[in-house]
């Protein structure tokens, strides 16, 4: 069965620091990957998604992450955080050509001003 | 992307009872689906709801203990039945919608369900 790895479980940062948020999957196969974030009484919105082509992906508000085949991974990346970029991240990956979503436990990052 | 509405935002029910949860959408979508998001954990796909044909359960659920209706393309139910305290959780509903290369997954705020 797939499954999603996301090793950080909280995360503090001060505001400019650089982030890297781990995420790797079990899946041998094609895979669809995905980071969503949950800013704090919002919902659940796509922060990027990877399915082809260029490994390194970017996305909104500055966020990008790389996809590793080799290492079964697909971190996020944003260089310098702000105050707003507090929320929980869920990577999330579908595979073997089905729509099911199989999320990750979710990182809360804590930006500090 | 779409507009994905759910009601109610949030309920209070005893145990015992049900909850039905409705998720509407702005545009015609084939693919939606129900997850669980349960307290510090992360999200777990309950059913897939196509319109016209029957929810396909993950392991775990089951339709009299969830049952799903989808009676157009633009609107679905989800009914959590006979409520335990282990029900409380957040449900979502998300619709797949086509775009570009690959199809993705957007979905609605989420129904917070407590049960005492």
């Amino acid at each position: 069965a797939q499954s999603v790895s996301q090793h950080n479980h909280h995360v503090i940062l001060s505001e400019a620091a650089s982030l890297e948020l781990g995420c790797n999957y079990s899946y041998g196969g094609t895979v669809n990957l995905f980071w969503y974030v949950q800013y704090p009484g919002q919902h659940l919105q796509l922060l990027l998604k990877y399915f082809s082509g260029d490994p390194l992906v970017k996305g909104i508000k500055g966020f990008e992450a790389e996809f590793i085949k080799s290492k079964f991974s697909f971190n996020l990346r944003k260089p310098s955080v702000q105050w707003s970029d507090t929320a929980e991240y869920f990577c999330a990956v579908n595979a073997g050509g089905f729509q099911k979503l199989v999320f990750g436990t979710g990182t809360r990052l804590l930006v500090s001003p | 992307s779409a507009v994905i509405s759910q009601k109610p935002s949030r309920d209070i029910c005893q145990r015992g009872t049900s909850l039905t949860i409705q998720c509407q959408v702005d545009s015609q979508v084939t693919m939606m689906f129900w997850y669980r998001q349960q307290p510090g954990q992360s999200l777990t796909l309950i059913a897939t709801a196509n319109q016209g044909s029957e929810a396909t359960y993950e392991s775990g659920f089951v339709i009299d203990k969830f049952p799903i209706s989808r009676p157009n393309l633009t609107f679905s139910t989800l009914t959590v039945s006979n409520l335990s305290p282990e029900d409380s959780s957040i449900y979502l509903c998300s619709v797949e919608l086509a775009g570009g290369p690959t199809d993705t997954q957007y979905f609605g705020p989420g129904t917070r369900l407590t049960v005492l």
